[in-house]
């Protein structure tokens, strides 16, 4: 199916643990990143990625890992998860203009 | 980091009325964006605003890019109930990394 998937959607896990979340997009843009959304912050860029293999940090990626070996994916790793990581997480792309498209969200619960 | 002064934070309105709602910024933004995000769902585009000034209509949606560039609002005309869910502004100031600034949303609620 075309557009931008995130897998899984729904995840738990304990403190400590490692987890990856997917995102996967089919329209071969250059531009992907990951934001969290928590209750009175809105949105905030961890990561994105300019092109496969080129990737930089946003507002708040510690705690976080990315890796973009492809085009169309980006992967976001959580190495050791904390409480503090439990959010929504989404993913987005843009092809070379300043519209970005988001994923369904992945909703991340650590215990 | 840079964050878009968004508001109201919340509204509560009666199926049929209209709704205003705008984002400020004390820097100046090259394209401004407006977002729903349905309960559950990821943000969806709604408005793309280009040019200060520019007034742009999608349906019963009419945004208006600022003509100082440090603001926009969005207008909804005859709310209905499926247009409950939180709205997003998003500015572009320029430069090669396409980063986005998001206000924090307008929660939206329809009483039918």
């Amino acid at each position: 199916d075309a557009g931008i998937t995130q897998s899984p959607r729904y995840k738990i896990t304990e403190t400590g643990r490692q987890v990856t979340l997917m995102c996967h997009q089919t329209w071969s843009h250059s531009y992907m990143f990951w934001y969290r959304q928590d209750l009175g912050h809105g949105l905030r860029l961890i990561y994105y990625s300019a092109a496969a293999d080129i990737t930089d940090k946003g507002e708040v990626p510690d705690g976080y890992v990315v890796s973009r070996s492809k085009t169309e994916n980006f992967p976001l790793t959580l190495e050791s998860a904390t409480r503090s990581q439990t959010s929504v997480y989404f993913c987005a792309s843009s092809g070379e203009t300043d519209t970005q498209y988001f994923g369904p969200g992945t909703r991340l619960t650590v215990l | 980091g840079q964050q878009l002064n968004q508001s109201p934070q919340s509204m509560f309105i009666q199926e049929g009325e209209d709704v205003s709602m705008n984002c400020t910024s004390s820097s100046i933004f090259n394209t401004w964006l407006w977002y729903k995000q349905d309960p559950g769902e990821g943000p969806v585009l709604l408005i793309a605003l280009y040019k200060a000034g520019e007034l742009t209509s999608n349906g019963r949606l009419t945004a208006q890019f600022g003509i100082t560039r440090k603001d926009s609002f969005l207008n909804i005309s005859a709310s209905i109930p499926s247009d409950v869910g939180i709205y997003f502004c998003a500015g572009f100031r320029g430069g090669s990394n396409y980063k986005l600034t998001f206000g924090k949303g307008t929660l939206l609620t329809v009483n039918p």
